[in-house]
């Protein structure tokens, strides 16, 4: 077990919708990946969040946004469904906004797009 | 998204034998991950190499940090049934603005059979 603990484990919206996925991060972690996974793909790099500021953003639109909160823990927001948004959204905590490595990930949170 | 070359795609294998795959990249990186996948979970870390030409082992696992920086193996001995999942690797890139952006492969997919 990895301490990083995902909600919800899986839900279904529809198109044009919004969505909030919740993480929280390893005890002792300060920083959170957010990465997205399709289906048979691997893991996408959305954003990294340090003490609550964005610290790198992957090749996802501004409809994808965040938030770290003083403990550390993150949401993923995201605005106006589209089909292609369904997947497995995976969290990862680690320590340091120079990662040396080491991302522990929660169980997802598995998002279909109807 | 750019993903790793991650190959074989997938290997069927029988108990006891030995598994071998590996990632490559066009780019350069500091960090090597080796995760392991089962269905409906989030990836759980095997091994992390810091070092090009760093080769560590975890139990029946061993990787390796290629000398270029630019790949990756991670070799299974004498497999058992619980080794059947997806195997994944990740890198991180060197420059500043790569820092926490970790790219995976699209996986490798172990089968087993007694």
């Amino acid at each position: 077990e990895t301490g990083v603990t995902q909600s919800p484990t899986h839900l279904i919206k529809t198109r044009g919708q919004q969505v909030t996925l919740r993480c929280s991060s390893q005890s002792g972690h300060n920083t959170v990946s957010w990465y997205q996974q399709a289906l048979g793909q691997g893991p996408q790099f959305i954003f990294q969040y340090y003490r609550e500021e964005e610290n790198g953003r992957g090749n996802f639109p501004p409809r994808f946004s965040g938030l770290q909160f003083p403990n550390y823990s993150s949401e993923l927001n995201v605005n106006a469904l589209e089909l292609d948004d369904s997947a497995l959204y995976l969290c990862a905590s680690s320590l340091g906004r120079v990662n040396t490595g080491e991302l522990f990930f929660g169980e997802g949170s598995r998002l279909t797009v109807l | 998204g750019q993903q790793l070359n991650q190959s074989p795609q997938s290997m069927f294998i029988q108990e006891g034998e030995d598994v071998s795959m590996n990632c490559t990249s066009s780019s350069i990186f500091n960090t090597w991950l080796w995760y392991k996948q089962d269905p409906g979970e989030g990836p759980v870390l095997l091994i992390a190499l810091y070092k090009a030409g760093e080769l560590t082992s975890n139990g029946r696992l061993t990787a390796q940090f290629g000398i270029t920086r630019k790949d990756s193996f991670l070799n299974i001995s004498a497999s058992i049934p619980s080794d059947v999942g997806i195997y994944f690797c990740a890198g991180q890139g060197m420059t500043t603005d790569s820092w926490g952006k970790f790219q995976f492969g699209a996986g490798t997919q172990v089968v087993v059979t007694p």
